[in-house]
């Protein structure tokens, strides 16, 4: 049973940067034709992907976030991670994780909720 | 930017059936971009219910459906019931490693 869990500090100073790192486990992360990714949503707002990181990989953003945006993998460790430099309040948000693939949709984690103070 | 649409807001009354859909700001929604659908209730995370335009994900009522109806993707539920009232996202996959969201659908049951 494939699960995927969020982890990192809840609260970020506003121009820090934020750090989350989601741990896979009933799959693997080299696994051939899946994406990994980050998906977020603001308090009342809809759903945001941020960007995937192919089981190759290679890193694939939204244009919207690619400058403040890196996601990179630790094959070893079965996880792979989020920065986002240069926070502002409108980087509060809940962070999914998931599992990506065209053919089979997603597969999510259960989310964190990340803060971001003055 | 590509835009996916979706209805902000809509009702339906419990055994009715109502059909939400997805389209593009510019172009047609096609099995080319798989769509998915997924269910939210409050404080919870997204569920995917629909993948690939029309298969359920395991243990989704078959009360769900998905198509494409003309130029959109569409999720059918027929019979709907009180714990259908959810937000229901549309996800298309572009290629190229990008997905986008669309706004998302809030359904009351009433």
């Amino acid at each position: 049973q494939l699960q995927l869990q969020e982890s990192g500090p809840g609260l970020v100073k506003a121009s820090e940067t934020l750090s989350l790192i989601c741990t896979v486990s009933g799959g693997s992360i080299s696994s051939s034709s899946y994406y990994w990714g980050w998906i977020r949503q603001p308090p009342g707002k809809g759903l945001e992907w941020i960007g995937s990181i192919y089981y190759s990989g290679s890193t694939y953003y939204n244009p919207s976030l690619k400058s403040r945006v890196t996601i990179s993998a630790d094959t070893p460790k079965n996880q792979f991670s989020l920065k986002v430099s240069s926070v502002t309040a409108a980087d509060m948000a809940v962070y999914y994780c998931a599992r990506l693939a065209a053919p089979s949709g997603l597969h999510w984690g259960q989310g964190t909720l990340v803060a971001v103070s003055s | 930017q590509t835009v996916v649409t979706q209805e902000p807001s809509f009702s339906v009354s419990p055994g009715g059936t109502v059909t939400l859909t997805c389209g593009l700001s510019s172009g047609s929604v096609s099995t080319s971009y798989y769509p998915t659908w997924c269910q939210q209730t409050p404080g919870q995370a997204p569920r995917t219910l629909i993948y690939s335009t029309n298969t359920r994900s395991s243990g989704v009522p078959d009360r769900f459906s998905g198509s494409i109806l003309g130029n959109k993707a569409a999720l059918t539920i027929t019979g709907a019931q009180a714990d259908d009232e959810s937000d229901y996202y549309c996800v298309l996959y572009l290629g190229s490693g990008i997905w986008v969201f669309g706004g998302g659908t809030k359904l009351t049951v009433l």
